[in-house]
């Protein structure tokens, strides 16, 4: 069974740096993209990036690019988002989700992870 | 960028009844492939979205026959035969043939 497993939620101030990790299982990691997708209290779906864990090939959106990192470790088979410098803006959930790149198009996000709530409050 | 519109925003939903959600995409989502790259997400309340419809109209693994998707370029539909109270959510659609990769607003469906 595909499985997108999401740590747990954070609490941070703003300026402080943070980790967050999606652990795939039940698949071979490194054949699929992990995508990032934002949702702000009450609002909707934003897209942040998608990175290729098989060799490290990361496309950001512009609005994110330089605001956060997209990575991988694959002898744990898990993705993370980094931020350096939290905001309060950054207060949102963040979801990962699999997908894959054929023809050199990007394939729907077929599982997703259970969400993780980040909060930025001094 | 490519903007991603649906309608309606709300749609209340007599259970049983049919219903449909449109998305209209700013830029033709066809692709040289023949395919249109359009996907259907829901999300039930407190939970994450989950693939209904890839590629316009195909359904994804476990989901109801009820659920059905259409369209070509810019014009797309999501249909439900005959609402069930389970069904109720946010539904967004999604386009991928270009980064960055964006959504539809939303459209809520509640049931009356």
């Amino acid at each position: 069974e595909v499985q997108l497993v999401q740590s747990g939620a954070e609490v941070k101030k703003p300026g402080e740096s943070l980790n967050i990790s999606c652990r795939g299982s039940g698949y071979s990691f490194s054949s699929y993209w992990i995508g990032w997708v934002r949702q702000v209290p009450g609002k909707g779906l934003e897209w942040m990036g998608i990175f290729n864990p098989g060799d490290s090939d990361t496309r950001y959106s512009p609005s994110f690019q330089g605001q956060v990192t997209i990575s991988a470790d694959r002898s744990v088979s898990t993705a993370y988002l980094q931020w350096n410098s939290l905001k309060a803006s950054d207060t949102a959930m963040y979801y990962c989700a699999r997908t894959t790149i054929l023809r050199g198009v990007v394939r729907d996000f077929d599982y997703w992870g259970q969400g993780t709530l980040v909060t930025v409050s001094s | 960028d490519i903007v991603m519109t649906q309608s309606p925003l709300s749609l209340p939903v007599t259970p049983g009844e049919p219903a449909s959600i449109s998305c209209r995409s700013s830029q033709s989502l066809l692709h040289s492939d023949g395919y249109n790259y359009l996907h259907w997400y829901l999300q039930k309340p407190g939970q994450s979205p989950q693939l209904l419809i890839y590629l316009t109209s195909n359904r994804a693994s476990g989901v109801p026959d009820r659920f059905s998707g259409s369209g070509s370029g810019t014009d797309f539909i999501l249909k439900i035969s005959r609402v069930e109270a389970e069904d109720v959510g946010l539904y967004y659609c999604m386009q991928t043939l270009q980064t960055p990769l964006t959504f539809g607003g939303g459209t809520k469906v509640e049931i009356k």
